[in-house]
């Protein structure tokens, strides 16, 4: 079975420019979860999203945005970006959510310029 | 407000020896806990899960301990290997979602 991935692995942007990463979970999963990591504040939670709804969301600004797509896809957007927006964006799927573990893609590298 | 912790950075242990990787959490309410290791430029991988309902959870070399009532985990690695070595994360949920929070990891070193 393939694992979660995430596309594309790394990306350079400019301040002010925004980004759209993209997810394509484990078949058959059907919550996706986002997550950033940085250096200083570890893995932290963006959102969630099953059955191309968002049931939960981070403390992040509304320039970070998702979606979920019908065949479970999900893709992240961060507009205006700002050079702290540098990080690793994890995508995790996991069955249906409570009680199962999150399988990680690879992430994509961000960095902001 | 850091409400899942790991307090040591680093560890360093032998080959063959046992790894025992510590986390505090502060929430009554999360009662479900996960152990991930991650290596470099990879996403964090799933190791093993306990449920507030047990007390420990054995998946091979690995067990994870939980002691609801000093809020406390551990994970076990015997025999531990130098191919383990990487940072482990453990993680928390509770309530009705699968939002996840993190510890700040672990980074084990395993020497040869």
């Amino acid at each position: 079975k393939a694992g979660v991935t995430q596309t594309p692995r790394y990306l350079i942007k400019t301040r002010g420019q925004q980004v759209t990463l993209s997810c394509s979970p484990i078949s058959g999963h059907r919550s996706v979860s986002w997550y950033q990591q940085t250096p200083g504040q570890g893995l932290q939670f963006l959102f969630e999203y099953f059955s191309e709804t968002q049931r939960n969301k981070g403390n992040f600004p509304g320039r970070f945005s998702g979606r979920q797509f019908s065949n479970s896809r999900s893709e992240m957007n961060v507009s205006t970006l700002e050079l702290g927006d540098s990080a690793l964006y994890l995508c995790a799927s996991s069955p249906r959510g409570r009680d199962s573990p999150l399988h990680f893609g690879n992430g994509t590298r961000l960095t902001v310029t | 407000d850091q409400q899942v912790k790991q307090n040591s950075p680093s560890l360093s242990v032998q080959e063959g020896r046992i790894s025992i990787l510590n986390c505090d959490y502060t929430n009554s309410m999360f009662d479900y806990f996960l152990w991930y290791k991650k290596y470099p430029a990879e996403g964090p991988t799933f190791l093993i899960s306990i449920s507030s309902i047990k007390d420990k959870n054995e998946d091979g070399r690995f067990t994870v301990f939980l002691n609801k009532s000093a809020k406390h985990l551990s994970l076990h690695i015997v025999p531990s290997q130098p191919g383990d070595s990487a940072v482990y994360f453990c993680a928390a949920h509770g309530g009705a979602t699968n939002k996840l929070i993190f510890g700040t990891g672990t980074l084990l070193a395993v020497q040869p």
